[in-house]
């Protein structure tokens, strides 16, 4: 079964510091990997999207890294800010199908 | 500004009552799904349409249809709604580039 793991949970950190989330898939093949940024009481908003031969895409302060080989993707997230509490999806696209597999979240709390 | 709208954003029912959740997006695409997001499970296809005049299952499709009124527009219609689908739903549409989703539809179902 196609699945999407994210790890961990839930996170705490302090402003300005940074911090890697993780995801691991077991979709295969898939066509891209993507990240998104879900404020509370909001819908989910595009960070990255990756297709299964790029190792590395940035957007800001945030970069995803991609290894198809482990099947594991991370999420960096650099100087963090209170603007950066959120929840983080990592969603994964099979190949052929259009459609998306969803991991359950992190949820990132930052304390000034 | 562009996006996807959905309405209403906040509703309760009682079982066993009918409502449509609307949605449209102004981008022109062709794509468009439903999910639901319940806590602790990533969200979940109810039903998506991948051209106007097309819809198709998704994960969870029952106890849920749908109608794509057009281009711009695709509903999702609760006939009968009973307590487990108590859950924020979101409308997306989808360019190729990126799926653009709504703020959300919470609902209750008591």
């Amino acid at each position: 079964k196609n699945q999407v793991e994210q790890s961990p949970q839930s996170l705490i950190i302090l402003e300005g510091k940074n911090c890697t989330l993780q995801c691991n898939y077991t979709v295969s093949p898939f066509s891209n990997l993507r990240w998104y940024k879900q404020d509370t009481g909001r819908g989910p908003v595009s960070l990255t999207i990756m297709t299964f031969s790029e190792n590395t895409k940035s957007n800001g302060r945030y970069t995803a890294t991609l290894d198809a080989d482990t099947k594991q993707s991370s999420l960096h997230i650099t100087a963090s800010q209170l603007s950066d509490s959120a929840s983080y999806i990592c969603v994964v696209s099979p190949s052929g199908t259009g459609k998306l597999i969803f991991g359950q979240g992190t949820t990132l709390q930052v304390k000034p | 500004n562009a996006g996807v709208t959905q309405t209403p954003k906040f509703q309760v029912l009682k079982t066993g009552q009918s409502m449509t959740l609307q949605c449209a997006q102004d981008m022109n695409h062709n794509s468009m799904y439903w999910y639901r997001q319940d806590p602790g499970m990533g969200l979940r296809l109810i039903y998506y349409s991948a051209s106007e005049g097309t819809t198709d299952k998704g994960e969870v499709p029952n106890g849920y249809n749908v109608s794509r009124l057009n281009k711009r527009e695709f509903s999702l219609r609760l006939e009968s709604a009973a307590p487990s689908q108590t859950s924020v739903y979101f409308c997306a549409s989808d360019s190729n580039y990126g799926y653009t989703f709504g703020s959300g539809t919470r609902l209750t179902v008591v």
